[in-house]
């Protein structure tokens, strides 16, 4: 069946380094992805998407690069702070009979650890 | 600032009674959606609504309902609580055209 998924449960970097967190995707024809980021005790919340007429989108400190060809979704943060410390999800929009909008297939998450 | 609100933080409950998860949205947006997160499964769909009164299964319906009387509204409801039903329950809206979704808080159920 469809399914999003991580590489890596668990990444651990030192204050101020980059970080990537990565995930595969299987659907050749999703054509929109989201990352999220869960702290502990919340909702995730919105990082940042893009859409698969696009393979880089850059936001505040983060990035989000997509290569169709081997169906890869990365997330890259910049100068990563003790704050970024949380659980990050990739999502596919996963369309509802033809429709524009559906729900969303999430990954298992990738837990970032940050040491000062 | 907007908002998704869920009735409860915590919840415990015993096997056997009827459970009522609530959860509200502010944004007065069409879509709401139900999902539940376990450790090595992530979140999955249990349920989700496009519209007042309207419904449809997500990816595991099995042992609960729903009810959306209102657009703000949408409740989750386990008729008989199960041990297996214990899991963090997360509540999410978002608009039509907006493909992401607003989380709410969530609630930790707990069944004894």
């Amino acid at each position: 069946g469809e399914s999003v998924g991580l590489h890596l449960p668990t990444l651990s970097v030192q204050e101020g380094d980059n970080s990537i967190i990565n995930c595969a995707y299987s659907n050749s024809a999703s054509d929109y992805f989201i990352w999220y980021k869960q702290e502990s005790g919340k909702g995730p919340q919105f990082i940042i998407d893009i859409r698969s007429n696009m393979d880089k989108r850059q936001g505040q400190r983060v990035t989000v690069l997509l290569n169709k060809t081997v169906k890869h979704l990365s997330l890259q943060i910049a100068a990563t702070q003790p704050g970024d410390s949380a659980v990050y999800f990739c999502a596919e929009d996963r369309p509802l009979n033809g429709g524009s909008q559906g729900n969303l297939i999430f990954g298992k998450g990738t837990k970032l650890s940050v040491k000062p | 600032d907007v908002k998704v609100t869920q009735s409860s933080r915590y919840l415990v409950k015993r096997t056997g009674e009827k459970v009522f998860l609530e959860c509200v949205q502010d944004m007065d947006h069409e879509n709401m959606f139900w999902y539940r997160q376990d450790p090595g499964l992530g979140l999955r769909l249990i349920y989700f609504s496009y519209d007042v009164k309207m419904k449809e299964k997500g990816d595991i319906p099995e042992g609960y309902s729903v009810s959306r009387e209102k657009k703000e509204r949408f409740s989750l409801i386990l008729e008989s609580a199960s041990t297996n039903q214990t899991s963090m329950y997360l509540c999410a809206s978002s608009s039509m055209g907006l493909n992401w979704e607003f989380f709410g808080p969530g609630t930790r159920l707990t069944v004894l």
